[in-house]
């Protein structure tokens, strides 16, 4: 099966600063990898994600790279906002198989 | 309208008691989930549906059981409760086919269970 392992646990930033979150997964199969945002008290929402196709993919302060031949992916959040604070979380997912394996989060705080 | 909702959202009950939550999506899609998040904010995948059919379960205790009467509908049963449920659980569901930019995975808000 996949293994995903995610880094860091835990992230502190000062406000404006840009916050890298990376992710590393095992198995070829895995094709599409989503970015989840999960804040306080809330089910984890996607941000952004990426096909296997794809090296780079932005959405305004957001980016997602992958490097396939590495297997490993990354979050990089730029002009970081107090609202960024949450608990990130990376999935590699075999969209083929329907299988769906989640990284072990990510804490950010963003500190104003 | 909220796409998956769960229900209840804070669940308090003594040990050995069963309660469940129930899950609904209006999405259209054709598989469900259920995953449980720890106090380290784990997600781990227990259950997933497919039409009304099992297709996933992990390695999960047999005091928890899933049911699904519709494609709309994942509730989880969980009888004889101890401490170590307590957590915060969240519904899931999916399409089977990806479109583009499609959100493979939408969650619903969780419900945290708390056994005492």
């Amino acid at each position: 099966g996949e293994n995903v392992e995610q880094h860091p646990s835990t992230l502190s930033v000062q406000e404006g600063d840009s916050a890298v979150i990376k992710c590393t997964y095992s198995d070829s199969a895995s094709n599409y990898f989503p970015w989840y945002k999960q804040e306080l008290g809330k089910g984890p929402q996607l941000i952004i994600d990426i096909r296997s196709n794809v090296g780079e993919k932005k959405d305004q302060r957001i980016a997602v790279t992958l490097n396939k031949t590495a297997k490993h992916f990354s979050l990089h959040i730029t002009e970081t906002q107090p609202e960024d604070s949450a608990v990130y979380f990376c999935a590699a997912i075999s969209l083929r198989l329907n299988q769906f394996y989640f990284g072990t989060g990510t804490s950010l705080t963003v500190i104003p | 309208d909220t796409a998956v909702s769960q229900t209840p959202k804070y669940l308090v009950t003594q040990m050995g008691n069963d309660k469940s939550i129930k899950c609904e999506q209006n999405l259209g899609h054709d598989t469900m989930y259920w995953y449980k998040q720890d106090s380290k904010k784990f997600l781990k995948i227990m259950f997933s549906y497919n039409n009304k059919e099992l297709i996933i379960n992990e390695t999960v205790p047999n005091r928890f059981s899933p049911k699904s009467p519709d494609k709309a509908h994942l509730n989880l049963h969980i009888n004889s409760l101890e401490l170590g449920d307590s957590a915060v659980y969240f519904c899931a569901s999916s399409p089977d086919r990806w479109s583009s930019g499609a959100n493979v995975l939408t969650f619903g808000a969780g419900s945290r269970l708390t056994v005492l």
